[in-house]
């Protein structure tokens, strides 16, 4: 089965606006949670990333919450900008003997509208 | 700035075929990994190494094999490419566990397609 879900295959904000993409993890041991952004015909770069031992980290527009009982983890963006138009892939982690194996979901595509 | 080269950039292959995908890194990273990406699925791993001579399976490793002869050097082989295997490679690498060593730094892509 899929162990890193992403709910929303697409979506749609206008400009200036706040939106929540939504991850969600099957393995419990995960301790490593990552959203990855990817252009079209380019290779998918680190946009923010959270440890399990904390709730929540923000850098500018961008925040990752962390629900580990609920074994979610979400990315909220504000101000939204048209180059922000991209697709949004989530990857969850596990320290397992020295092994930094990342699992990705499906991946959300984001169209921020002018 | 990290360094991820793949090669070819693209391929055309006959089924049945053998095709080898090359990746080279200059991060000094001891992590490499090969992801596939298709439509719907996002990236999913098909093998991994974290040392020079060993390689690991993914979640997807039927079909393939990964040889990683040096630090720098990681590749992707298809012995009997198929149909299926159509798809968009990603080689990356990363320096291990430990906070931002999780980050992975990706190659350009390899667009392979199976006739």
């Amino acid at each position: 089965g899929q162990q890193v879900k992403q709910s929303s295959p697409s979506l749609t904000v206008q400009e200036g606006g706040i939106l929540i993409l939504n991850c969600d993890y099957e393995n419990d041991m995960f301790d490593y949670f990552a959203w990855y952004k990817k252009y079209p015909d380019n290779s998918p770069t680190l946009l923010i990333s959270v440890r399990s031992n904390v709730d929540k980290r923000e850098d500018g527009r961008f925040t990752v919450f962390l629900n580990k009982s609920g074994k979610h983890f979400s990315l909220h963006i504000t101000a939204s900008q048209p180059e922000d138009t991209a697709v949004y892939l989530c990857a969850a982690g596990l320290n397992q003997g020295g092994s930094a194996k990342l699992i990705f979901g499906e991946g959300t595509k984001l169209t921020v509208s002018s | 700035e990290a360094a991820v080269t793949q090669s070819p950039r693209s391929k055309v292959a006959v089924t049945g075929g053998k095709v080898t995908l090359s990746c080279h890194q200059t991060n000094n990273h001891d992590y490499m990994y090969w992801y596939r990406q298709d439509t719907g699925h996002g990236l999913r791993l098909i093998h991994y190494s974290y040392v020079a001579d060993s390689t690991e399976k993914g979640d997807i490793p039927d079909g393939y094999k990964a040889s990683r002869p040096s630090q720098e050097n990681f590749s992707l082989i298809l012995e009997l490419a198929s149909l299926s295997q159509t798809a968009v490679y990603f080689c990356a690498s990363s320096a291990g566990t430990g906070g931002s060593a999780e980050t992975l730094y990706f190659g350009s892509g390899t667009r392979l397609t199976v006739l």
